[in-house]
């Protein structure tokens, strides 16, 4: 069966400082990968997709970056982190008609 | 645009009570919906798809309505395990993600 792994779940980290969060799936080939974020009292808001290996596509300008170095490997990146990356981070795949996220980083910004 | 609006909520229902809750989406060219459900600090799971022709699942049925633009979901003899966060979201039908409503906040009363 299909799974999705994301980590760290928790990250408390100062401004100023890198961030790198991993997220790798299980039990499928050349999924479409997605990070999203929601911030305090908002919806979900999609950072980037990819669909293949060193495909990123960006949906908002930002502070952040993705790579997708391997075929089930996603990564979001950050070499200075601001108040405002605060938020819980979403890595999901698409199988289809769904989508199956993975359980979340809560990053917080000091 | 591509928007979803939702009621925010909170929905405060007593156990046994049958509860709706619509969304609207702005995207005429939206392909795919789906109902997620998202408990406090975890990650949004998928309740159930919503087809043009009307859905049910157990005690839940959605239904879409395209020519307004809305989408329904219906809880039939609610449960306090029901209590939770509902996430109408849309998605074009290809790779560039899902948008999310903001979603509704539900809370069943013993």
């Amino acid at each position: 069966s299909q799974t999705i792994h994301q980590w760290p779940a928790t990250l408390v980290q100062p401004v100023g400082s890198p961030l790198s969060l991993e997220c790798t799936v299980e039990g499928t080939s050349n999924p479409n990968l997605y990070w999203y974020r929601q911030a305090a009292g908002r919806g979900l808001q999609l950072l980037f997709y990819s669909v293949g290996i060193g495909q990123i596509s960006s949906e908002v300008p930002q502070n952040l970056s993705a790579s997708r170095p391997q075929d089930r490997q996603f990564i979001l990146s950050s070499k200075k982190l601001l108040l405002s990356d605060s938020g819980f981070y979403l890595c999901a795949w698409s199988y289809g008609r769904g989508y199956t996220f993975g359980s979340g980083t809560r990053l917080t910004v000091v | 645009r591509k928007e979803v609006e939702q009621d925010p909520g909170p929905f405060n229902v007593p156990e046994g009570a049958t509860v709706a809750f619509n969304c609207t989406y702005s995207n005429s060219a939206s392909q795919s919906f789906f109902w997620y459900r998202q408990d406090c600090r975890k990650e949004p799971k998928l309740l159930m798809s919503v087809y043009s022709s009307g859905n049910e699942d157990g005690r839940f049925t959605a239904q879409l309505n395209r020519a307004s633009q809305y989408i329904s979901l219906l809880i039939r003899d609610s449960k306090l395990s029901d209590s939770a966060t509902y996430l109408c979201v849309v998605s074009g039908g290809g790779a560039d993600g899902l948008t999310f409503g903001k979603g509704t906040h539900l809370i069943i009363q013993p």
